[in-house]
């Protein structure tokens, strides 16, 4: 198996840009997680899905923030418009259970900066 | 607020080295994994543990679970510079199992 995939691995962008990170989990996993790292939060929860249906979303900064998994092999996080504080490295992790401590498999993160 | 307060924040040692990270908190974990992260990288699974006191070895990385489930520590014997990395913790809470909380991690460079 390839592993989670995420595109792109490097995204730079103006202030106001909207901005689309894109996640295939592993095959046959069920839950799908967004993750934001950064030096000063270290590494924050924003958003999982189980069976493709957002379960919690109470780590999403703001409105500005919205995730979608229409199938089980896709999923997105946009950002619109993207702010200079939401630079941060980006990962999708996905695993097969409903539990936490389910063996979450990470993809190699989307490095975002917003000058 | 950090549930989950990992100390030391740096560690900078050389190779042969035995290094001890603690990983804290006052709430009660059902569970508590390690995960290690390379540069570039996304964290990889190293542990889980479950029960309290419950102790795993993982060649020269000895992980213990806390009695009362709120803390835990890795131990490294005889460091070597593949070791370098960052070390997260991460706990699945007593009363929300759906998530993991992670550690603010622990940043470790061996030099040869």
């Amino acid at each position: 198996d390839a592993g989670v995939i995420q595109s792109p691995r490097h995204e730079v962008t103006e202030m106001g840009q909207e901005v689309t990170l894109r996640c295939k989990p592993i095959s046959g996993h069920n839950s799908l997680f967004w993750y934001r790292q950064t030096m000063m939060r270290g590494l924050e929860l924003l958003i999982y899905f189980n069976n493709n249906v957002p379960i919690d979303d109470s780590g999403m900064p703001e409105d500005r923030f919205s995730a979608k998994m229409p199938n089980a092999s896709f999923s997105t996080l946009k950002i619109q418009p993207s702010e200079p504080r939401d630079s941060a490295v980006y990962f999708c992790a996905s695993s097969f259970g409903g539990r936490a401590r389910d063996e979450q498999f990470f993809g190699p993160g989307t490095r975002l900066t917003v000058l | 607020t950090q549930l989950l307060e990992q100390s030391p924040q740096f560690l900078s040692i050389q190779e042969g080295e035995n290094l001890t990270v603690y990983c804290n908190s006052s709430s009660v974990f059902s569970s508590l994994q390690w995960y290690r992260q390379e540069p570039g990288e996304g964290p990889v699974l190293l542990v889980t543990v479950v029960t309290g006191g419950e102790v795993k070895k993982l060649k020269r990385l000895t992980f213990q679970f806390g009695d009362a489930r709120k803390d835990s520590s890795l131990h490294i014997t005889a460091a070597q510079p593949g070791d370098t990395g960052l070390y997260l913790c991460a706990g699945e809470l007593s009363y929300n199992t759906d998530k993991l909380i992670f550690g603010t991690g622990t940043r470790l460079q061996v030099f040869p």
